[in-house]
């Protein structure tokens, strides 16, 4: 048990869809993470937050937009997407940005047709 | 960027036998991660190395920080079914970690 959680498990949307994946930490750690990962590829970070501030932005497309409301709490807004974006999308978090020990939750697989 | 080889790329082993598999970067880490992932989960950690030459076990796996702090390896000795997932290996300097793209490992019976 990771203490992470994250909904939907799974999601289908299409190109012009308007979807959010959401994801909560029981942790109270200060740290929250976005990765993307792809087949054959390795995991990507896309987003860093550090207390509820977004510290790291690693190039990724204006078509994610995340949010965190508050410490436990991490959203990823997905809008226009392409087909190209399908991919699990993994959620972490840990005691601080940095802190090696990164807790994951089981993902967010996402297909977009 | 950084950038961390795995090899080998997938494994296919018989149950018993025992695992090899290793981690090399260009670079020089702080700390080296070994993580399993298991198919529908998120990566777990398994084993966290944190000084060069450091050799540390955790149950039938076994990891080391290589001296030149450039590469690390993981053994899992009598492997099991229960064994089978993406085994990452990850590095932490100063940045968040670097992922490598993972070991595939499968367990007959």
């Amino acid at each position: 048990e990771t203490g992470v959680t994250q909904t939907p498990r799974h999601l289908v949307m299409g190109m012009t869809n308007k979807k959010s994946l959401k994801c909560e930490q029981h942790l109270g750690h200060n740290a929250m993470y976005w990765y993307k990962q792809s087949a054959k590829k390795p995991l990507e970070l896309m987003f860093v937050y550090s207390l509820e501030e977004r510290v790291e932005n690693n190039s990724v497309p204006s078509r994610f937009s995340p949010e965190c409301p508050n410490s436990s709490h991490l959203f990823l807004h997905l809008h226009t997407l392409q087909p190209e974006d399908s991919a699990l999308y993994l959620c972490a978090s840990s005691q601080a940005v940095g802190e090696e020990t990164q807790y994951f939750g089981p993902g967010t697989r996402l297909l977009v047709l | 960027g950084q950038q961390l080889n795995q090899s080998p790329q997938s494994m296919f082993i018989q149950e018993g036998e025992d695992v090899s598999m290793n981690c090399t970067s260009s670079s020089i880490f702080n700390t080296w991660l070994w993580y399993k992932q298991e198919p529908g989960e998120g990566p777990v950690l398994l084993i966290a190395l944190y000084k060069a030459g450091e050799l540390t076990s955790n149950g039938r796996l076994t990891a080391q920080f290589g001296i030149t702090r450039k590469d690390s390896f993981l053994n899992i000795s009598a492997s099991i079914p229960s064994d089978v997932g993406i085994y990452f290996c990850a590095e932490s300097g100063n940045t968040p970690l670097v992922f490598g793209k993972g070991t595939r490992l499968s367990v007959i019976a």
